[in-house]
């Protein structure tokens, strides 16, 4: 069964410093999407992408965000400048009409 | 903006009991109500979804239910088994297929069901 995959699963990184959160959504799917969910909280919507856009970002998705789809395959996250606060589990997700599939999720740490 | 409600945060059942689950939203646009489950380490799983054109749907020992009028919709797990034990995620949108948006997914806070052997 097709599924979203990310990489890394686990990312530490010092504050300050850019990170790359990457995933390939399943094939056939047309929107993508990155959530975070902060431990112990629930999962927050962070921007969504079609047609090699932005769709909607949240408040959370300020300027150090930015995503890219950078060939046919993957799907980035980039923060510029990593906060403390930035510390999170980062999922990606995809779907080809309303039913969203999440990846297994990036948990990223800045210390 | 949409606005979701879960409830209870926390659920203990014994195994073979039935578990209930409910969310209430805000936004009367919203139009699709998915549940995710969620185990330690991984991302959410779909479990079931249900369309407003629709006021109930059963997958097996999983079901939901959805009362427009109210603005609340419910999962129900029956039959309950220790693999059922995780966190289990409502979440609400209005997906919009034109202008290139699918609607971004509103989450409740999450119930942590733990079933008991």
């Amino acid at each position: 069964e097709p599924e979203v995959t990310q990489t890394p699963s686990h990312q530490v990184t010092q504050m300050g410093q850019e990170v790359i959160l990457r995933c390939v959504p399943i094939s056939n799917h047309l929107y993508f999407y990155w959530y975070r969910q902060i431990l112990g909280q629930k999962v927050e919507f962070l921007v969504s992408f079609y047609n090699n856009e932005i769709s909607e970002k949240s408040e959370i998705f300020d300027d150090q965000f930015s995503v890219e789809r950078p060939d046919g395959s993957n799907f980035t996250l980039k923060i510029r400048s990593t906060k403390l606060e930035d510390s999170a589990m980062y999922f990606c997700a995809s779907s080809e009409f309303e039913t969203q599939y999440f990846g297994p999720g990036t948990r990223l740490l800045v210390l | 903006g949409e606005n979701v409600e879960q409830h209870p945060s926390t659920l203990s059942v014994q195994e073979g009991d039935s578990a209930v689950i409910k969310c209430t939203y805000s936004d009367s646009a919203s139009n699709y109500f998915p549940w995710y489950k969620q185990e330690l380490g991984k991302g959410p799983q779909l479990i079931i979804d249900i369309r407003s054109n629709v006021g109930e749907k059963k997958d097996q020992r999983i079901a939901v239910t959805l009362n427009k009028t109210a603005k609340h919709f419910s999962l129900h797990i029956t039959e309950t088994q220790p693999e059922d034990s995780a966190v289990y995620f409502c979440a609400a949108t209005s997906p919009a297929y034109y202008g290139g948006s699918q609607g971004n997914l509103i989450f409740g806070k999450g119930t942590k069901l733990s079933v008991k052997p």
